[in-house]
């Protein structure tokens, strides 16, 4: 069974706006929760990442939100730019599985100009 | 320090064949692992090797294989091809395996006719 679930499976923002993309997870041994940003023809590449031990971690206009108790996980992507445009995957992984990613579905975003 | 480096990039294949991609991890990394990426089940975790040995498996049939190298590089085999098979192959590495960034390389697209 789908270990991530991921929403929405597309999001259209105005450049300046926010961009919210949520995540679930249902093993409570997962410990590490990394988002992953691709764009077309490249592989993956890590955005930010977080531990249970925190609720929220920032880095730069991107910031996790984390709710260990609904076990869900949030990305925000604040004052969205043209150049954000790339499908977006949330992950976990721990216990276990360790050194194996759980992906979710993935969030196409367009940000327009 | 150069990325993950996949060959071939591309690779068409029939059914029954069988085929072999090559990923070469960043210097200093010993953990690589597999992923397969369709649009219809996004990102599955084939397998992840460290120091030679399979660490961790998904769950795909015994038509795919892997091996890691000394030198840490791996290759990953899929025998008696089906059309299904058809996906981006994509290799990531790490330095120790485990909760930790992972680098993935651009991919081998692979289409089985």
């Amino acid at each position: 069974q789908q270990q991530v679930k991921q929403s929405p499976q597309s999001l259209i923002v105005q450049k300046g706006g926010i961009s919210i993309i949520n995540c679930a997870y249902e093993n409570t041994a997962f410990d590490y929760f990394p988002w992953y940003q691709q764009f077309p023809g490249k592989g993956p590449a890590l955005l930010i990442a977080i531990r249970p031990d925190v609720s929220e971690k920032k880095e730069g206009r991107f910031t996790i939100s984390f709710n260990k108790s609904a076990k869900q996980f949030s990305l925000h992507i604040m004052d969205s730019q043209p150049g954000d445009s790339a499908t977006y995957f949330c992950a976990a992984s721990g216990g276990s599985t360790l050194g194996r990613l759980y992906f979710g579905r993935g969030t196409q975003l367009t940000v327009w100009p | 320090k150069a990325g993950v480096t996949q060959t071939p990039r591309y690779l068409i294949k029939t059914r029954g064949q069988q085929v072999t991609l090559s990923c070469s991890p960043i210097s200093g990394h010993r953990s690589v692992s597999w992923y397969q990426q369709t649009p219809g089940q996004g990102l599955q975790f084939l397998f992840e090797y460290f120091s030679e040995t399979q660490r961790n498996k998904g769950n795909f049939p015994g038509r795919f294989s892997g091996r890691q190298f000394s030198n840490s590089r791996s290759e990953m085999n899929v025998s008696t091809l089906e059309l299904g098979d058809s996906a981006l192959y994509l290799c990531a590495s790490s330095q120790q395996g485990g909760n930790e960034k992972l680098f993935f390389g651009s991919g081998t697209q692979l289409s089985v006719l």
